[in-house]
């Protein structure tokens, strides 16, 4: 069964240091997007992504996160100057189809730790 | 805006019994829902969803789910539980006119514990 893969699976950073999230989605599925879930909080959507530029993005993904899908395969969250607040487990998930009808895929998530 | 609320942080119940996972709703429009389950240090694995149609949908695991739209409710659903059914479940939604944010809006979990 395909499923949407992540690595690292745990990703540990100083303070003010990039880091870049990688994600393989489902090869067929067209729509990307990403969540975080910070430790014992619900899970917040980030943004999502569709014919290469962003579709749609909540308040949380400021100028510091940035998305790009480099290849036909992966597709990436760089967060620029890290905060310790930016630790959390975060999500890539895809769909074939963005008007809901279809379910979105999750990967398992990296486990984001700014110290 | 639309939102989720699963009033309960935690359900217990004993194998074999039946389970209820409470979900309400609120969307401007009319509302796709699903359910999601979540077991330790691995992602969020879809349940079953509801899209339009018969009020009741089954789904993955022997999980069913009612919607009721007078109530704005989306109860997860299962007449008999296992201790392997123990995880944290998400309900999600997300505005099927277009209105609201076109991904999910998920709720703060609830965590289910089966006890043998």
């Amino acid at each position: 069964e395909p499923e949407v893969t992540q690595t690292p699976s745990h990703q540990v950073t100083q303070m003010g240091q990039e880091v870049i999230l990688r994600c393989v989605p489902i090869s067929n599925h067209l729509y990307f997007y990403w969540y975080r879930q910070i430790l014992g909080q619900k899970v917040e959507f980030l943004v999502s992504f569709y014919n290469n530029e962003i579709s749609e993005k909540s308040e949380i993904f400021d100028d510091q996160f940035s998305v790009e899908r480099p290849d036909g395969s992966n597709f990436t969250l760089k967060i620029r100057s890290t905060k310790l607040e930016d630790s959390a487990m975060y999500f890539c998930a895809s769909s074939e189809a963005m008007g809901g009808l279809l379910e979105q895929f999750f990967g398992p998530g990296t486990r984001l730790t700014v110290l | 805006a639309q939102s989720v609320a699963q009033p309960e942080d935690q359900v217990n119940v004993a194998e074999g019994n039946p389970l209820t996972v409470k979900c309400t709703y609120s969307v401007s429009g009319n509302p796709y829902l699903f359910w999601y389950v979540q077991y330790p240090n691995r992602g969020l694995q879809f349940l079953l969803k509801y899209i339009t149609g018969d009020n009741l949908v089954k789904g993955s695991y022997g999980f069913e789910a009612e919607f009721n739209k007078s109530q704005t409710s989306f109860h997860l659903k299962k007449p008999s539980a296992l201790v392997s059914d123990s995880a944290l479940y998400f309900c999600a939604v997300r505005d099927m006119t277009g209105k609201g944010r076109r991904a999910l809006t998920f709720g703060s979990g609830t965590r289910l514990q089966v006890q043998p």
